[in-house]
């Protein structure tokens, strides 16, 4: 089972600025089969990119995946505030089970 | 619009048995591969397991925990999948997802909450 692991844990910045989530595989990810989601709280949650540069329908341009290998990237250009949230990596290469990241929390 | 709908939740002794259900709308369910999802209060996601579409052998696949205690099935007829759960544990307290996709995952619905304890 591939084993996610995001930092940081917890990261507090200001609306407008540039947030950096990480998310490092204990194995390679074969075909960049990685996704990103957002949970906001007693929310479900909603598919962000996947692929790992693949915005999903709706997402807004300022949302973006990178990366490969073990090491993927979320990079949101200019926090708004709806954009405070906890977000979620997962892996989806080969068979299940898919695995998540245990999140990293975006606060104000 | 896609829809996802769950219910069937509450709180149920260990050892005990529950039926989740999931129905849907805005897409062609038929062709769709079905995934639930499970999230411990305070906790993160837990990804327990998909089947696929009839078209597609219909086939499930199944998180360890879960494995041998749950099955996910689903009734093309009325755009529903379900989750029987067997031999609960307190572990497996926390919101249920039903949640489209093969792959990643892309149409949540808002959860149904299954309490585990005695």
């Amino acid at each position: 089972e591939i084993v996610l692991t995001q930092s940081p844990g917890t990261l507090s910045l200001s609306p407008g600025e540039r947030a950096t989530l990480s998310c490092r595989a204990s194995q390679i990810i074969t075909n960049s089969n990685l996704a990103w989601y957002q949970q906001k709280p007693g929310q479900a949650p909603r598919l962000l990119v996947y692929g790992p540069s693949s915005r999903a329908t709706g997402i807004p341009d300022r949302f973006s995946g990178s990366g490969s290998g073990t090491d993927f990237t979320l990079t949101i250009s200019r926090l708004e505030p709806e954009d405070f949230a906890v977000y979620y990596c997962q892996q989806y290469t080969g068979s299940p089970p898919w695995t998540f990241g245990q999140g990293t929390k975006v606060e104000i | 619009e896609e829809q996802l709908v769950e219910s069937g939740g509450g709180l149920v002794q260990p050892g005990g048995s529950l039926r989740l259900s999931c129905a849907t709308s805005g897409f062609t369910f038929s062709n769709a591969w079905m995934n639930w999802l499970r999230q411990a209060p305070g906790k993160g996601l837990e990804w327990v397991g998909r089947i696929k579409s009839k078209v597609d052998g219909g086939t499930t696949d199944y998180a360890a925990p879960v494995k041998g205690r749950f099955t996910i099935f689903r009734d093309d007829s009325k755009n529903t999948v379900y989750l029987q759960m067997n031999s609960l544990k307190s572990e497996d307290t926390g919101v249920y997802f039903c949640v489209t996709g093969g792959y990643y995952l892309d149409y949540w619905g808002q959860g149904t909450p299954l309490i585990v304890s005695s």
